[in-house]
């Protein structure tokens, strides 16, 4: 089964609406953590925003916040007031174990492209 | 703010040849990853190093390998470079603890003939 999966591979926003994309995740591990990146078209990943699974609040960085649903196992990403310079992939990554887990290791999901509109 | 360099944007080789792909960080990270991203398949982890000469495999090390002799240098070896190996690969590093974000290089886009 896929650990992490986002089911939208693309989609179209207007300028200045708020858009949400899909992040669903899979472990058995009590203690993970959900990463969102974004990636332009120059290829550079980008680090948004990330929430553990223990804080109790949802994320929020400027206009990125996360709609954390522990139960529903899923982790989606708002972006309010859309910019032209949105126009991206982004990608939902999962570190699973403890904060002090060796490595950091992060799994993938295979993104979703966002465009937007002026 | 951090830095990771990758030392090629674009590399052509051919099917056989042993090809080097080097990664340098400036932030003294202990962690260190290589990638490789295909379109549909987001990115997919090859290697990563926690430490200088330590290496685990990622989910797809087959056809690769690593070395860490540096702290500061993670280096991606394709010990005989096969068409299916092209691709685009990504570099990482973070420090250790669980909420670090990783910090990517620019990408080498690969292509083997």
């Amino acid at each position: 089964a896929q650990k992490i999966t986002q089911t939208q591979p693309g989609m179209f926003v207007q300028e200045k609406e708020a858009v949400t994309l899909d992040c669903t995740y899979d472990t058995s591990d009590p203690s993970y953590g959900l990463f969102w990146y974004k990636q332009p078209s120059s290829g550079e990943m980008i680090f948004l925003i990330y929430q553990g699974s223990y804080d109790q609040q949802n994320a929020t960085e400027g206009r990125y916040s996360l709609n954390f649903q522990k139960a529903r196992k899923s982790a989606n990403l708002v972006i309010s007031a859309s910019q032209l310079g949105d126009s991206a992939m982004y990608f939902c990554a999962m570190r699973e174990g403890g904060i002090k887990a060796a490595g950091n290791k992060l799994t993938f999901g295979g993104g979703t492209r966002v465009l937007v509109k002026p | 703010d951090v830095k990771v360099t990758q030392s090629s944007r674009y590399l052509v080789k051919r099917t056989g040849e042993k090809v080097f792909l080097e990664c340098v960080q400036d932030m003294d990270h202990e962690n260190m990853f290589w990638y490789r991203q295909d379109p549909g398949l987001g990115l997919r982890l090859i290697y990563f190093s926690y430490d200088v000469k330590m290496k685990e495999k990622g989910d797809i090390p087959e056809g690769y390998s690593v070395s860490r002799e540096k702290k500061e240098r993670f280096s991606l070896i394709l010990e005989s470079a096969s068409t299916n190996q092209t691709s685009m690969y990504l570099c990482a590093s973070s420090m250790t603890g669980g909420n670090q974000p990783q910090h990517f290089g620019d990408g080498t886009r690969l292509s083997i003939l």
